[in-house]
């Protein structure tokens, strides 16, 4: 398996632009996780999603943010409109939920920087 | 509620010293406990976990972890450290019967020659 895979790896937008972020997780997995990692905020987690519903979506910052998974082997992470204060890199993980002891499995991210 | 603690923001050791980065947790039922290492530009990746039995659990990179449940404690070990060993080191916990993991802050490691 090549593991989650997140595209872009880079994206560079101005401010105001819409920003479309990808997640493939790991064939199987039933659960898929976004977090966004800040040197001043650390690992948040987004939100997440069962069997591509959506559980918790309580760490979404605001409105601007959005995210869909309308099937098991893809996830979108949407801006519209992005500002400067969303530069981080976000992170896609998948799980198998309700397998005793399961951890994540994370993607190599994607750094969004908004200018 | 589920928490973890990473007391320390960032660790030094000489290489070739032994190491460990502290992590306490709380949770209400039997925890599953891991540990992640993020390197520059990458992903988290899984190190080692704790999910019953030995409480002495060893995993990837010649890692192992100490699971404490008097002292609520799951810190990460390594008997002789590496500069490649540097990186951020992140504890996290999941409590049974709940699917999220909660991640602490992270320690950052930094291994001197």
């Amino acid at each position: 398996d090549a593991g989650v895979i997140q595209s872009p790896r880079h994206e560079v937008t101005e401010m105001g632009q819409e920003v479309t972020l990808r997640c493939k997780p790991i064939s199987g997995h039933n659960s898929l996780f976004w977090y966004r990692q800040t040197m001043m905020r650390g690992l948040e987690l987004l939100i997440y999603f069962n069997n591509n519903v959506p559980i918790d979506d309580s760490g979404m910052p605001e409105d601007r943010f959005s995210a869909k998974m309308p099937n098991a082997s893809f996830s979108t992470l949407k801006i519209q409109p992005s500002e400067p204060r969303d530069s981080a890199v976000y992170f896609c993980a998948s799980s198998l939920a309700h397998r005793e002891g399961a951890g994540y499995t994370f993607g190599s991210g994607t750094r969004l920087t908004v200018v | 509620a589920q928490s973890v603690a990473q007391p320390e923001d960032q660790v030094n050791v000489a290489e070739g010293n032994p190491l460990t980065v502290k992590c306490t947790y709380s949770v209400s039922g039997n925890p599953y406990l891991f540990w992640y290492v993020q390197y520059p530009n990458r992903g988290l990746q899984f190190l080692l976990k704790y999910i019953t039995g030995d409480n002495l659990v060893k995993g990837s990179y010649g890692f192992e972890a100490e699971f404490n449940k008097s002292q609520t404690s799951f810190h990460l070990k390594k008997p002789s450290a590496l500069v490649s060993d540097s990186a951020l080191y992140f504890c996290a916990v999941r409590d049974t019967g709940f699917q999220k993991l909660v991640f602490g802050t992270g320690t950052r490691l930094l291994v001197s020659p």
